[in-house]
């Protein structure tokens, strides 16, 4: 089945900094969705990206398909962006999210 | 608009005890999903929804069962529950490729579950 790999596992950064966190899946998919988990719990759509960028704030997303790999983009981050980051990509199949194990990320203040 | 609604948000019960976990969702979606998220782990699928009338296993199914009531709800249901069932759930629901379009998942806020 399809491989999902995040990186880093966990990064912790100064407020003010940006990130890029890194999704790496094992065959080519037609969708890809990126979540945030905030320390609460609450699982949050952050974007729906099957290809190309989108940019919501100080948050973009980019997937390039043919390459297999998505990055978040995370700039100026705030305390509130701490939490874990999963990317999922969606079985066309049967359109089942299939899981990366998450970034740790913490911003300290 | 609310997206996703579970209710309860917390619960706890003892060994034995059933109960039913409820999830709404109010984006007219075809497809609905429970989840369980147990602590330092990625989401577990235990039964899918793909339109009304129609449920099927996932992953980790053994000890719940699911009714799909209507479009709008799919509900979870713990008929014996045990401590291995300590969890967050998680409803999310999604709408099918129909028409040729897709705009990926949404989640509700979750229920904690403890079983003692």
């Amino acid at each position: 089945g399809i491989q999902v790999e995040q990186s880093p596992p966990d990064l912790i950064l100064q407020e003010g900094a940006n990130s890029t966190l890194r999704c790496n899946f094992s065959d080519s998919v037609n969708n890809l969705q990126w979540f945030h988990q905030n320390p609460w719990g609450q699982l949050i759509n952050l974007f729906y990206i099957p290809s190309g960028t989108k940019q919501n704030g100080r948050l973009s997303a980019t997937t390039v398909a043919t390459e297999r790999y998505s990055l978040l983009y995370i700039s100026s981050s705030q305390t509130t962006d701490s939490g874990v980051y999963f990317c999922a990509v969606i079985m066309d199949s049967n359109y089942q999210l299939i899981w990366g194990a998450g970034t740790k990320l913490i911003i300290k203040p | 608009n609310a997206g996703v609604t579970q209710t309860p948000k917390f619960q706890v019960l003892k060994t034995g005890q059933s109960m039913t976990l409820q999830c709404a969702q109010d984006m007219n979606h075809n497809s609905m999903y429970w989840y369980r998220q147990d602590p330092g782990m990625g989401l577990r699928l235990i039964y899918y929804s793909a339109s009304e009338g129609t449920t099927d296993k996932g992953e980790v199914p053994n000890g719940y069962n699911v009714s799909r009531l209507n479009k709008r709800e799919f509900s979870l249901r713990l008929e014996s529950a045990a401590p291995s069932q300590t969890s967050v759930y998680f409803c999310a629901s999604s709408e099918t490729h129909l028409d040729g379009l897709f705009y990926g998942y949404t989640f509700g806020s979750g229920t904690r579950l403890t079983v003692v």
